[in-house]
Order: structure tokens, then C-alpha cells, then sequence
């Protein structure tokens, strides 16, 4: 099957600072990506639409200033947690949609993202 | 707008029992159904979907899911659990005209000896 790449697997940042997650899809060209966020124990909750060479779809309730994200190619999705606080720690999956076929769906592995 | 229930948080069966994880949902249009397992500080693993076709889907690790629209369910089943099967199960729901998945609540299979 598809396979997506997420990195880094897990990060420790200060709070203030700024993280970058990336999301690729390796063997496919995926036009829209998608970010989720875990909370622990929790569902995965849908935060954004990516789309390739355009602004990304947020959902209602998500800060698009404080989650930044940039789709610049057919195969890389970033997101860039901005100003980390604590609050923001959380378990980020990224999917990749495949165009092919039923549009179907491949996950990433996941950041667990720590902000001390 | 396309919504997916898992109404037990919980789900606990002897080593060798069947099992049933339940899952309803609600979409406009004709769905795309999904299931997936996540064991601890790991990402999602695809289990199986239904898209079209027969209304029994076979899937990875022995699992299986019946599609019943009527009672537009979902429910994933297997014949006899494993230990090992012990994770967390998430139903997830696509509307044939939309873009994104929706996920459920969740519901964590425990698999006694």
C-alpha cells in the first residue's frame, strides 16, 4: 500500500517557540493532505484541509495563525505550530489523499509534539 | 454534514470469544466506511472499508465488517479475539461527494487470557 512519512516522530520544544511538522506521501502524489490532532485517549479531531498551490481549509474552531500550513508540492504537507505553549501539546497525525482510484486515505505515523 | 458513533467506549472479551466493535454513521450521500487501529503512541493502521460492493468486508489480521444500510451500521467483527488485538478501534465515515474523513469517539477492545 501508499505510504506516508512523518518527521519528526517526536519533538521536546521550549515554550515561545516554533516546531515544523512534516507530512510526505513517498510513493504517491497526493494534492490534498490533511492534519489531525490526538489528544490522549481521545478521537482524532480534524484540524485542516491541505491543499497543493493553495490556502489551507480550516476547521471551525482552530487558529490558522497558530497552526501554520503549507502544501508546496504534490508529495510534502508541513505544519508549523507556532508560539508554542504547553496547551498545544498533543499526538499530530497527517493523511495523504491518493487521487487515484476512490480517493482513498493513507496515514502517517504521527509527532508527538512536547512543549515544556 | 456526516457524523460516526461508537456508542461503547469500552469493549472487554475472553481470549478466543468473538468480538463485535459497534459503529453507526450519517452521511448525505453514499459512504465510504473505515476501519482502523492505533496502538499506543503509534499511528492509525487501515483495517478494512467499504465503498462499494458486498456488504461483508474482509480485512487485515482476521477482522471483518458487515455494511447494513438500513441500520447504517457498520459494526466490525472477528471469530475468535486474540490478546494481541488489544488496542484502540476507530470507525471512520467519507461522504462520496466529500473530501474529508470524520472519525469516531473510539472504542477500546481489551482482550482478556
Amino acid at each position: 500500500g501508499a505510504v506516508v512519512s512523518q518527521h519528526p516522530s517526536r519533538v521536546i520544544c521550549k515554550s515561545g517557540t516554533s516546531v515544523k511538522i512534516e507530512c510526505r506521501s513517498l510513493d504517491f502524489q497526493a494534492t490534498t493532505m490533511f492534519w489531525y490532532r490526538q489528544f490522549p485517549k481521545k478521537s482524532l479531531m480534524l484540524m485542516a484541509t491541505s491543499n497543493e498551490g493553495s490556502k489551507a481549509t480550516y476547521e471551525q474552531g482552530v487558529e490558522k495563525d497558530k497552526f501554520l500550513i503549507n502544501h508546496a508540492s504534490l508529495t510534502l504537507s508541513t505544519l508549523t505550530v507556532t508560539s508554542a505553549h504547553p496547551e498545544d501539546s498533543s499526538f499530530y497525525i497527517c493523511s495523504a489523499r491518493d487521487n487515484r482510484g476512490y480517493n482513498e486515505q493513507f496515514f502517517g505515523p504521527g509527532t508527538r509534539l512536547t512543549v515544556l | 454534514a456526516q457524523s460516526v458513533a461508537q456508542p461503547e467506549d469500552q469493549v472487554n472479551v475472553a481470549e478466543g470469544n468473538p468480538l463485535t466493535v459497534k459503529c453507526t454513521y450519517s452521511v448525505s450521500g453514499n459512504p465510504y466506511l473505515f476501519w482502523y487501529v492505533q496502538y499506543p503512541n503509534r499511528g492509525l493502521q487501515f483495517l478494512l472499508k467499504y465503498i462499494t460492493g458486498d456488504n461483508l468486508v474482509k480485512g487485515s489480521y482476521g477482522f471483518e465488517a458487515e455494511f447494513n444500510k438500513s441500520q447504517t451500521s457498520f459494526h466490525l467483527k472477528k471469530p475468535s479475539a486474540l490478546v494481541s488485538d488489544s488496542a484502540l478501534y476507530f470507525c471512520a465515515v467519507r461522504d462520496s461527494s466529500a473530501s474529508k474523513i470524520i472519525f469516531g469517539s473510539g472504542t477500546r477492545l481489551s482482550i482478556r487470557p
